[in-house]
């Protein structure tokens, strides 16, 4: 069964600063990988979709990558804004499987 | 294009009451989704339409969670009764077709259900 975590809950970071968020998955047999933004009260945002047999995807100041063999992902922001804050959510899509299954998300905070 | 809706956006009920989700999928998506998603969590996919027929329903508490999509383009999820774990934010989600091109899912903005 396909477990996904994401490390860490929270972070709390000054504006401008670059940031690493980080997703772990259980079984590498994935057909893609997705990140998520969440506002509070507001649903899920689609930012990048990497497929299983891309390295990373780009997408303004954020970058997401992927290590299929040692199930990992990083979401990397450039040049953070208070815009930013939100949660960040990973999702992975199993081989062979139509459903996603989500991290519980970091929730990230930029201080003017 | 107007994006997924979801109604109604707040829900308030007593424990061992019934409630009613409803979702209108963007014009044209075929797939449908209802997501469970507790305070701190993850979502967690309850059921997946194909048009009006279940694809997944492996995650749903049927005995007391139902959902149907009945002409394959909005949909209703009922909790009959209640109980205090289900206080959670339930997306609806919907995507084109179920896989390759036009598999992207767009989320509604959520029904927030508090049972107390």
């Amino acid at each position: 069964k396909q477990e996904v975590t994401q490390i860490p809950a929270a972070l709390s970071v000054p504006e401008g600063e670059n940031l690493v968020l980080n997703c772990s998955f259980t079984d590498s047999a994935i057909y893609n990988l997705q990140w998520f933004r969440q506002d509070p009260g507001k649903g899920l945002t689609s930012l990048l979709l990497i497929q299983s047999s891309q390295r990373e995807q780009t997408s303004g100041r954020l970058n997401a990558s992927l290590d299929k063999s040692s199930g990992r992902s990083t979401l990397y922001i450039a040049a953070s804004q208070p815009g930013d804050s939100a949660t960040y959510l990973c999702a992975v899509r199993d081989q062979g499987a139509q459903k996603l299954v989500f991290g519980q998300g970091t929730r990230l905070t930029i201080n003017p | 294009e107007a994006g997924v809706a979801q109604s109604p956006r707040y829900k308030i009920i007593e424990k061992r009451q019934s409630v009613a989700f409803w979702c209108n999928p963007i014009s044209g998506h075929a797939t449908l989704y209802w997501y469970q998603q507790i305070l701190g969590q993850g979502p967690k996919l309850l059921i997946q339409f194909q048009n009006n027929g279940v694809v997944d329903d492996s995650q749903l508490p049927k005995d007391r969670f139902s959902a149907e999509r009945l002409k394959g383009v909005d949909s209703t999820l009922k909790i009959q009764p209640a109980k205090l774990e289900d206080s959670a934010v339930y997306l609806c989600a919907s995507s084109l077709r179920a896989s390759g091109g036009g598999y992207t899912q767009y989320f509604g903005p959520g029904t927030r259900l508090t049972v107390l």
